[in-house]
């Protein structure tokens, strides 16, 4: 079966410094990975995509995330925060056909 | 763009009352599908459609049905809703993919509050 963990419920972080939202995977076979961000009151867009191609995946906005097969993670990073920034981030799994499974959602806070 | 369109924004239902949740994609999708969100659960698939009048239950499909009459749209149906429904409701759509070209579009929600 799939599943992702998401390790930090909340992360806060100071406009300019780095962001780290991390993500472990549990999957039987070599995975899809997604992570999509959820701005307030706003749908959900995809941020990034792992399909098995180049490990380092770069997104929109600056963001990047890391697959780790030896560490069957896939963190997402950034080198520096924007106020922007400040949404919900869900590492997301899918299970084939559109059938996804999210993790439990991490809420960004960037500070001034 | 892909546009999917929730009907409702915010909906207030009574206990025990049918509800129906309507979704418009308008991009030819094949597959859509009905999450929900709650705080510190993420989202969780209740149904999902690979066509017209085709429904597959998704992991909590417990109190709800669909109804997919039209390609274009995909209804969420709770026959007798419960306080335990009040939740954010997210419809969402995709073409036929590859392994490459997985993603879903989604709508931007429909808050339900059951009192």
């Amino acid at each position: 079966a799939q599943s992702v963990t998401q390790l930090d419920s909340h992360v806060s972080v100071s406009e300019g410094t780095p962001v780290l939202l991390r993500c472990n995977y549990s999957s039987s076979y070599s995975p899809s990975l997604f992570w999509y961000v959820q701005h307030p009151n706003k749908g959900l867009q995809l941020l990034l995509k792992y399909t098995s191609a180049a490990t380092l995946v770069k997104g929109i906005n600056g963001f990047e995330a890391e697959f780790k097969k030896s560490e069957t993670s896939f963190h997402l990073t950034k080198p520096s925060a924007h106020m922007s920034d400040a949404a919900e981030y869900f590492c997301v799994v899918t299970r084939g056909y559109g059938k996804l499974t999210f993790g439990q959602g991490t809420i960004l806070t960037v500070h001034p | 763009d892909v546009k999917v369109t929730q009907s409702s924004r915010y909906l207030v239902k009574r206990t025990g009352e049918k509800v129906f949740l309507e979704c418009v994609q308008d991009m030819d999708h094949e597959n859509m599908f009905w999450y929900r969100q709650d705080p510190g659960l993420g989202l969780r698939l209740i149904y999902f459609s690979y066509d017209v009048k085709m429904k597959e239950k998704g992991d909590i499909p417990e109190g709800y049905s669909v109804s997919r009459e039209k390609k274009e749209r995909f209804s969420l149906i709770l026959e007798s809703a419960s306080t335990n429904q009040t939740s954010m409701y997210l419809c969402a759509s995709s073409t036929y993919w590859g392994r490459q070209n997985e993603k879903l579009f989604f709508g931007s929600g429909t808050q339900l509050s059951v009192l």
